[in-house]
Parts: structure tokens; C-alpha cells; sequence
């Protein structure tokens, strides 16, 4: 049972470049989330999905797109890295709403 | 202020020794709490939720004081496996509210 599964680990890229981040969950989960973690900040949500075919913005959507392609997979995008998005970058799921979530073991991402 | 806050810690303490850790929040309309540790540089996992009437986990107990609007966690007969930091978690009723403290980061020596 691998839980939640994201990739890439580890990611450099340039400013200006894209890329999108690629999360799924196999434990039949309703909920989904995208986190943004820096140093003394704690976890920021980025954006969260209820169930499959919505998405909401959290606290920090700027510079971000989500999909919710399916009931496991959430992905999220970066159209124009920006220096400022260098974080460690969490996917999570729930059964639903309000309940506890499990974590992805993360994406290192640096923009230079 | 900010909506979760907790004492950033470090907290340095030896084996066996017995910790608290307090976190308090602004939203009263709060629903569900928890408290998450987070290993260095792993993701946060759930060590427990906080019931109104207070629960307790093995050597972790967490209590709830809506009135003051604080929870806290006691962590008894500390080992060196308990090292980690330790993440409130404040609910307000929906995903979107999920809001985490900052983290109190627990070293213990031997």
C-alpha cells in the first residue's frame, strides 16, 4: 500500500520555466491537497480539491494551476517558476473534508 | 496574530523526561485539532487527534481547552525515537481550513 506518491523528489529549474508536479493516492480518498512548506513558515496550502471534479484556492494560489484528473491523481503546475516558489511542496489526502490528512513524502524544489 | 501559534522551541530534554507543548489558535470557530510530528526532512505524519474530553495514546496526551483556545500535548517517558518536530493542527470545518502551526522541534539526549 504505497499511500500517497508524488514526483518528482527533486527538482531545478530555471525562471521562467514549467513544470508540473504529479501526485496520486491509492487509499480511495476524497479529499486532496497541494502544501507549500519554507523555513519558519509551516505548511501553507496551496490549493485543495472536496472530490473529484472541484478545486478551491487556498492561501497561497498565485502562480499555480491545479488538476484534479481523477479520483487518485492531483497534479500541480507551475506556468513561470519564479524564484520565490523554491519550497518543499507536499501532496495530501483525506477520506473527506476535515479529516486528518496523509502526506506524500515531498518535492524539493529549487528555481534559480 | 497569526492563526496558529506555537512555541518554536528547541526543546532540548533528556531521556525519560517528561514534555509539554502548547499551541494556541485564533479561529473560535474551530472544529478538530491535531497534533502531526514531522522528522527532518520527511513529511508530517498524524500522532493523534484531540478530543474535547482530552485523549490519551501510549505515552502522548493531548488535551483541548476551547475556552482558552489552546490544545497541548505530554509527551511522558521520553525517548530518543521522539525526536522530531511536533505541528498543530487547527480545522474550522473544511479542507480549506486546515491551518498548521509553525512547529515545536523536541531534541532528546541520552
Amino acid at each position: 500500500n504505497a499511500g500517497v506518491t508524488q514526483t518528482p523528489k527533486f527538482q531545478v529549474l530555471k525562471t521562467g520555466q514549467s513544470m508540473t508536479l504529479q501526485c496520486a493516492q491509492d487509499m480511495n480518498h476524497n479529499s486532496m491537497y497541494w502544501y507549500r512548506q519554507d523555513p519558519g513558515m509551516g505548511l501553507r496550502l496551496i490549493y485543495y480539491s472536496a472530490s473529484e471534479g472541484t478545486t478551491d484556492k487556498g492561501e497561497v494560489p498565485n502562480g499555480y494551476n491545479v488538476s484534479r484528473l481523477n479520483k487518485r491523481e492531483f497534479s500541480l503546475r507551475l506556468e513561470s517558476a519564479a524564484p520565490s516558489q523554491t519550497s518543499v511542496y507536499f501532496c495530501a489526502s483525506s477520506e473527506r473534508d476535515a479529516q486528518p490528512q496523509h502526506f506524500g513524502d515531498g518535492t524539493r524544489l529549487s528555481i534559480l | 496574530r497569526k492563526e496558529v501559534e506555537q512555541d518554536p522551541g528547541p526543546f532540548n530534554v533528556p531521556e525519560g523526561a517528561t514534555v509539554a507543548f502548547n499551541c494556541t489558535y485564533s479561529n473560535s470557530a474551530s472544529q478538530s485539532f491535531f497534533w502531526y510530528r514531522q522528522d527532518c526532512r520527511k513529511e508530517p505524519k498524524l500522532l493523534m487527534s484531540v478530543y474535547s474530553s482530552g485523549n490519551e495514546d501510549g505515552r502522548f496526551t493531548a488535551q483541548l481547552n476551547r475556552a482558552s483556545q489552546y490544545i497541548s500535548l505530554l509527551i511522558r517517558d521520553s525517548k530518543l525515537s521522539d525526536s522530531a518536530t511536533y505541528l498543530c493542527v487547527v480545522n474550522a470545518n473544511y479542507g480549506q481550513n486546515f491551518v498548521f502551526g509553525p512547529g515545536t522541534r523536541l531534541s532528546v539526549l541520552p
